[in-house]
């Protein structure tokens, strides 16, 4: 079925660092990647999100890139502060359902 | 814009009762809402998908019968826990698409906490 693998599952950075969290999709229909950020306890919140026929969007610190032929998709946050420290989780899904096929996250520890 | 709420935040029951959480769409019509449930430290998983005025659609594994969900309006959809055990304690989060603008985006709603003893 429909997968998406999710690295690293813990990420710690400096203060000010650049993280990278990448994500990898089985379904090549999917057309539509949202990336959320969800703290303890919280409602997932979208942080940015690409369709398939970009390459890349960038909004502040925050950009993702996609590449459809390998299947790759990946989040790259810049100049980190620790109120970015939270779970990540990237979604891939096919156009028409609708449905997200989640990642399995990434806990990011922003150390000061 | 585009806030889903979800009722109640946290609910405490026997085992053996049901439980009904409600998900509303505040400032858009939801064309579909999901239904996910989330173990601590774990992804979320979608349990099903519901249409306004359809039945819902469920994921492989998830019983339909214990799991009954309602979407009467473009507004609320409901998900009633049945014959709630343990083992159905989890966080239960709502989702929402509309139906202009960002159709992909789904908005996600608070959460509900629920613990069966």
């Amino acid at each position: 079925g429909e997968n998406v693998e999710q690295h690293p599952s813990t990420l710690s950075v400096q203060e000010g660092d650049s993280a990278v969290i990448k994500c990898t999709y089985s379904d090549s229909a999917s057309n539509y990647f949202p990336w959320y950020k969800q703290e303890l306890g919280k409602r997932p919140q979208l942080i940015i999100d690409i369709r398939s026929n970009v390459g890349e969007k960038k909004d502040q610190r925050i950009a993702v890139t996609l590449n459809k032929t390998a299947k790759h998709f990946s989040l790259h946050i810049t100049e980190t502060q620790p109120e970015d420290s939270a779970v990540y989780f990237c979604a891939a899904s096919r156009g028409g359902t609708y449905k997200y096929i989640f990642g399995t996250g990434t806990r990011l520890k922003v150390l000061a | 814009g585009a806030v889903v709420s979800q009722h109640p935040s946290r609910v405490i029951c026997k085992s053996g009762t049901s439980v009904k959480i409600e998900c509303r769409s505040l400032d858009f019509q939801a064309t579909t809402m999901f239904w996910y449930r989330q173990f601590p430290k774990q992804s979320l998983m979608l349990m099903a998908t519901s249409n306004e005025g359809s039945k819902a659609t469920y994921e492989q594994g998830v019983e339909k019968d214990k799991f009954l969900i309602n979407h009467a309006s473009l507004t609320l959809s409901t998900l009633t826990v049945t014959s709630a055990h343990p083992e159905d304690s989890s966080f239960y989060i709502c989702s929402a698409r509309g139906s202009s603008g960002r159709t992909d985006t789904q908005y996600f709603g608070p959460g509900t906490r629920l613990t069966v003893l």
